[in-house]
């Protein structure tokens, strides 16, 4: 699965858009790129994924660059709940030989304000 | 909606002693994963299973066994617990590649395992 780059930290004002960078520059043409979630001391949570096109649902955007090799995940109004670490996870088909694994990085922790 | 469902929660473990932990999904899940996530570190993968009867090795699968004798229910056991597999074990499900192809794993809530 392609390497991701996140950076470490993020601030974001409580109410504000939350913009999430991700460089994933040697992605393959058949590697989605996932988007989850770890509230402390919690399970990771699925937020959304997409190949290609750009993607929405009930939690956030995901945009996807022409050329796939980064994306922004985006909450729209962000909450002190939106509080944790964000992880960009790339992988193949969970059909092919990587049998779904998700490989989790060092993500980027989103803190929310006030 | 129960989703994916844990336990224990908490467990303390003395070096030597063997315990098993319990996967529970309602989702009729085919796939299903145990993850280990330790200070500083991503999840890594212990075991997975695509479907009922079936396990495979992951990344880190040494001192763990697993079993899926149930489709809903995924056991990960360690015989003769060491200090080393202290972390935080979260269990997941997804879809199988049949169901809809690049389905999320969804997970559990952990459990935090502490061996003495």
């Amino acid at each position: 699965d392609a390497k991701t780059t996140q950076p470490p930290s993020m601030d974001c004002a409580e109410g504000r858009a939350a913009n999430l960078p991700c460089n994933h520059s040697t992605i393959s043409g058949n590697e989605y790129v996932y988007w989850y979630r770890q509230i402390h001391s919690q399970g990771p949570q699925y937020i959304i994924h997409g190949l290609k096109n750009n993607e929405t649902n009930e939690m956030a955007s995901l945009i996807i660059t022409e050329d796939r090799k980064s994306s922004t995940l985006i909450l729209p109004h962000a909450t002190l709940r939106d509080t944790a670490v964000y992880y960009c996870i790339v992988r193949v088909d969970a059909g092919g030989t990587s049998y779904g694994k998700l490989t989790f990085g060092q993500g980027t922790i989103l803190t929310v304000h006030p | 909606n129960a989703g994916v469902t844990q336990t224990p929660k908490f467990r303390v473990l003395k070096t030597g002693q063997s315990m098993t932990l319990l996967c529970a999904q309602d989702m009729n899940h085919e796939y299903m994963y145990w993850y280990r996530q330790d200070p500083g570190m991503g999840l890594r993968l212990i075991h997975y299973s695509v479907g009922e009867g079936t396990t495979a090795k992951g990344e880190v699968p040494d001192g763990y066994n697993v079993s899926r004798l149930k489709k809903q229910n995924f056991l990960l056991g360690l015989e003769s617990a060491a200090p080393s597999q202290t972390s935080v074990y979260f269990c997941a499900s997804s879809y199988s590649r049949g169901g809809g192809g690049n389905q999320p794993q969804h997970f559990g809530d952990g459990t935090r395992l502490s061996i003495l």
